[in-house]
C-alpha cells in the first residue's frame, strides 16, 4: 500500500485478555518499529524488526508482550493477559534500506495511524 | 543511553507570531536529528531531519539547525498559522548498528486566530 497500515483503530478489552495488533509497513521497507505512546508521554520505543528478526526487543515491558513478523512484511503485537496501564495508542513504523550502506535502515521512520487500545 | 528533552507544553501562540520549540540531545557519536509532527486525529510524520553538525531541515517553513556544540536542535517557524496546531517531536538516531530512534516527549502547539 501507499503507507504504514494497521488494525485495529480501536480496541477496547478486559483487564486480562489476550489482544493482538496488527501492522502492515511499506511494501519493500525491511525494517519495522513497535512504539507505546501512553496519556501525556511521548513514544516509548519497544521492538525492532529487520526482515523477520528482532535484534533489539529491549523496550518489550514485560513477557506478556511479544511481536512477530512473517514474509518480511506484516507484524503482530501481541499483549497476553492486559492490564490496565497496557492501555495506550500502539504505533508501528517501517523505513527502507540506504542503498548505500547495504541492508542498513534509513533513519526515516514512516508511522501507522496507531491502534488505541482501552483495558477496562 | 541516548535522550531528547524538549520543552514542555502546551504552547498557545497567536497567529503570525514566531516560533521557538527548544530540544537538546545526548548521545554518543554522530546522530541524526528530526522533528516529527502528529496533527490531531493523526499519526506521526516527519517534518524535517539534519543529519550532521550545521545542517539545517526546513520544511514548510519550519527550520531546525543542528548545533553540536550546543547538543540542540531546536525549531523555529517566523509566522505560525492555525493549522500548524499540532504536537511536535524532536528526536534522535543513533549512529549505531541501526537507526534506532529515540523520542522527546512531545510539545503541543496550539495557535488561535
Amino acid at each position: 500500500g501507499a503507507g504504514v497500515s494497521q488494525s485495529p483503530s480501536n480496541k477496547v478489552t478486559e483487564k486480562g485478555k489476550d489482544v493482538e495488533l496488527r501492522c502492515d509497513p511499506i511494501s519493500g521497507h525491511t525494517a519495522l518499529y513497535w512504539y507505546r505512546q501512553s496519556l501525556g508521554q511521548g513514544l516509548e520505543f519497544l521492538i525492532y524488526f529487520q526482515g523477520n528478526s528482532a535484534p533489539d526487543k529491549s523496550g518489550l515491558p514485560s513477557d506478556r508482550f511479544s511481536a512477530e513478523r512473517t514474509g518480511g512484511s506484516v507484524s503482530t503485537l501481541t499483549i497476553q493477559r492486559t492490564q490496565q496501564e497496557d492501555s495506550a495508542v500502539y504505533l508501528c513504523a517501517s523505513s527502507g534500506q540506504d542503498g548505500l550502506a547495504g541492508v542498513r535502515p534509513t533513519d526515516t521512520q514512516y508511522f501507522g495511524p496507531g491502534t488505541r487500545l482501552t483495558v477496562l | 543511553g541516548d535522550s531528547v528533552t524538549q520543552m514542555e507544553g502546551p504552547v498557545t501562540l497567536s497567529e503570525e507570531a514566531f516560533l521557538t520549540i527548544n530540544c537538546t540531545y545526548t548521545a554518543t557519536g554522530y546522530p541524526s536529528l528530526f522533528w516529527y509532527v502528529q496533527y490531531p486525529g493523526e499519526g506521526l510524520q516527519l517534518l524535517l531531519k539534519a543529519t550532521k553538525a550545521d545542517d539545517k531541515g526546513s520544511n514548510k517553513g519550519f527550520e531546525a539547525t543542528y548545533r553540536k556544540e550546543t547538543t540542540s536542535f531546536h525549531l523555529e517557524k517566523g509566522s505560525v498559522q492555525v493549522s500548524d496546531s499540532a504536537v511536535y517531536f524532536c528526536a534522535l538516531s543513533g549512529d549505531g548498528g541501526y537507526q534506532k530512534v529515540t523520542f522527546g516527549t512531545g510539545t503541543k502547539l496550539q495557535v488561535i486566530p
